[in-house]
């Protein structure tokens, strides 16, 4: 079946270091993947998307990779800050056109 | 106001009650989702609708049931509350078109407890 994986479950990061989550996927090729973020108690946030024939995404201080040979994608977050500190998730669409896999979820802590 | 509103915000019930969760938007969307997120277990899909008359399982549909009244409504019932439903729920919407394709949008949440 098709499978979504973040490595880790949490990550504790020193404010102005770059903070990077691991995504991996498996049995499946997605087209593309997405990036959220999640606060305590509230929806996730749309972040980011790459495409399967884009390396890499840069947003601001967001920067993400694709690499379909690894089967992973990796989200950096430069210059962090306290107010980064939340729970991302990573998503892909599978073979069900509009239907998304999520990840469990990273939870970042940026401490001052 | 809020794009995807979901009521109540939260909820708590006894087992063996009927309750519905109720998820309105406005983004003028076609396919709206049900997700239930529990700690250390992410998101997991419910039901999910790409337009009124379209209904699908997801991973998780059992003890659930959905009704799509309307394009901007997406309501999920929980027929008889157990104790393992006791969860984080989120409805959300996408659009149908390219660009940032089936990006999500989500409500704020349905904190529900069953006693």
């Amino acid at each position: 079946s098709q499978k979504i994986e973040q490595n880790s479950e949490a990550l504790n990061i020193q404010e102005g270091k770059t903070a990077t989550l691991t995504c991996n996927y498996t049995n499946y090729s997605p087209a593309y993947l997405q990036w959220y973020r999640q606060d305590p108690g509230r929806g996730p946030v749309f972040l980011l998307l790459i495409r399967e024939n884009e390396k890499e995404k840069r947003k601001e201080r967001l920067k993400v990779t694709f690499d379909t040979t690894l089967k992973q994608s990796l989200f950096h977050i430069t210059a962090s800050q306290p107010a980064d500190s939340a729970t991302y998730l990573c998503a892909f669409r599978g073979s069900t056109l509009g239907r998304l896999y999520f990840g469990r979820g990273t939870q970042l802590t940026v401490w001052p | 106001d809020a794009d995807v509103t979901q009521t109540p915000r939260n909820r708590i019930t006894k087992t063996g009650k009927r309750i519905m969760l109720e998820c309105s938007q406005t983004k003028g969307h076609d396919r709206m989702y049900w997700y239930r997120q529990d700690p250390g277990l992410g998101l997991r899909l419910i039901y999910y609708s790409f337009d009124v008359k379209d209904i699908n399982k997801g991973e998780i549909s059992d003890g659930y049931s959905v009704s799509r009244q309307a394009q901007a409504k997406f309501s999920l019932s929980l027929e008889s509350a157990i104790p393992n439903q006791t969860a984080l729920y989120f409805c959300a919407t996408s659009g149908a078109g390219t660009g940032n394709s089936n990006e999500q949008f989500f409500g704020p949440g349905t904190r529900l407890t069953v006693l």
